[in-house]
């Protein structure tokens, strides 16, 4: 039963366009998510976070939306660049102070000169 | 600063053989963890510690032990190893402390496990 969802394994756009990740997850319980960022070879990197209190986090290029009604989130980057292409996953941590993460499968970006 | 350390990068092991991975972190941090990657299937928690001397397990603990003697170490055990078992590892490390940097790991480069 996965409780954290990202539905497409791979999304393609052009250098400068937007890029949108999108993430479902199902545990009404979850209070705080992140998004890593893994490069091949490499371990996951941490690139934007937003607690539940909040519905928009923005950190340069890279904004994270949350809507708790529908429990999705986005990741939205702009303008993409072809140091963007990585895999991207999609985090979620539950109420209560707990330190453990649950992850999607992952989202590989291709960003395309 | 070297954040967290995983050695080895790379292992070969034949079904049955035992091995350690090993991990190490400099940042002080309390929380470590153990995950492997399987293509198509996400990050999966095999076991954690909250601190030294306590750890739990996670989603996928069958066939690993870990212990947690100092604040520094993780090791993840393979008693005996399996092809299953084939897969990328990665140990992460994080700070409960500060609301600011709730639940953000950091993580090792991995470790790559081949069992033949």
């Amino acid at each position: 039963d996965q409780q954290v969802k990202q539905n497409s394994p791979s999304l393609s756009v052009q250098e400068g366009r937007i890029s949108i990740l999108n993430c479902d997850y199902t545990n009404s319980m979850f209070d705080y998510f992140l998004w890593y960022k893994k490069y091949p070879a490499e371990g996951p990197t941490f690139l934007i976070s937003i607690s539940s209190i909040k519905d928009k986090n923005e950190d340069g290029r890279f904004t994270v939306f949350l809507n708790k009604s529908a429990k999705h989130l986005s990741l939205h980057i702009v303008p993409s660049q072809p140091g963007d292409s990585a895999v991207y996953f999609c985090a979620a941590s539950l109420q209560g102070g707990s330190e453990k993460l649950v992850f999607g499968k992952g989202t590989k970006l291709t960003v395309n000169p | 600063n070297a954040g967290v350390t995983q050695t080895p990068k790379f292992q070969v092991l034949k079904t049955g053989q035992s091995m350690t991975l090993q991990c190490a972190q400099d940042m002080n941090h309390e929380y470590m963890s153990w995950y492997r990657q399987d293509p198509g299937m996400g990050l999966r928690l095999i076991h954690y510690s909250v601190g030294a001397g306590i750890t739990d397990q996670g989603e996928v603990p069958n066939g690993y032990n870990v212990s947690r003697s100092t604040t520094e170490d993780f090791p993840l055990r393979l008693l005996s190893a399996a092809p299953s078992q084939t897969s990328v590892y990665f140990c992460a490390s994080s700070d409960p402390g500060g609301y600011s940097g709730k639940n953000i790991q950091y993580f090792g480069a991995g470790t790559r496990l081949s069992v033949l």
